[in-house]
């Protein structure tokens, strides 16, 4: 059964930092493009940052421009984890993240852990 | 950036209704094309990828059509757990963009 599992969200002040991690289990996660994907409240789901996996571009990174250049998305396929490194943070940044793993480049998304929220306030 | 307009963004029906969804896209996207369930407090769940393919254990009651820009969800019979509001989302290109959502409530 494949699981994800993300941690690393709480409140933070403006300009602040956090890194968020997803522990996946139950597939062979070198194999696998990730994602983080993030719902502000009350809105609909935003992608935020792609990883390739192994059989892809080895580890290629993409990027939302609402981000590019602040958030910097990266894996550990030894430990299993999806990382999102979150610098110079706004208040438009505060949401629920979601990892997501991709099944193919026409199967995206295909499972999504529960989320952890971020906000971003003073 | 590819945008995506689903509509309508909320519809009232009732339990054994047939629903459509519809989705365009401001480009071409070939058949990159997957719908979403979300129901509150939870994440979204893939229900249909490719345009057409039903995700492993959703019921057949939905299905998806179209290709290129234009692209429909269907509910054949509403069930009381299909209340819910539902996404499409396009992996042609980045940024993978979603609709605005459909909000689909009890009539």
């Amino acid at each position: 059964e494949v699981q994800l599992l993300e941690s690393g969200g709480g409140l933070i002040q403006p300009g602040g930092s956090l890194r968020l991690s997803c522990v996946a289990s139950g597939f062979t996660f070198s194999n696998y493009a990730m994602n983080w994907v993030r719902q502000a409240p009350g809105k609909g789901p935003e992608w935020v940052s792609l990883i390739s996996g192994n059989g892809g571009s080895g580890g290629s990174t993409y990027y939302a421009d609402s981000v590019k250049g602040r958030f910097t998305i990266s894996r550990d396929n030894s430990k299993n984890t999806l990382y999102l490194q979150m610098n110079s943070l706004r208040a438009e940044d505060t949401a629920v993240y979601y990892c997501a793993k991709d099944g193919s480049i026409f199967n995206p998304f295909e499972y999504w852990g529960q989320g952890t929220l971020v906000t971003v306030s003073s | 950036d590819i945008q995506m307009t689903q509509s309508p963004s909320s519809l009232s029906a009732s339990v054994g209704d047939r629903v459509t969804i519809t989705c365009r896209a401001s480009q071409r996207i070939s058949s990159y094309l997957s719908w979403y369930q979300q129901k509150p407090g939870k994440a979204p769940k893939l229900l249909i990828y490719a345009a057409t393919n039903l995700q492993s254990g959703v019921p057949s009651r939905f299905s998806g059509s179209g290709s290129g820009t234009e692209f429909t969800l269907t509910i054949s019979s509403l069930q009381p757990e299909d209340f819910a509001t539902y996404y499409c989302q396009q992996s042609y290109s980045t940024p993978r963009t979603f609709g605005q959502g459909t909000k689909l409530e009890i009539k």
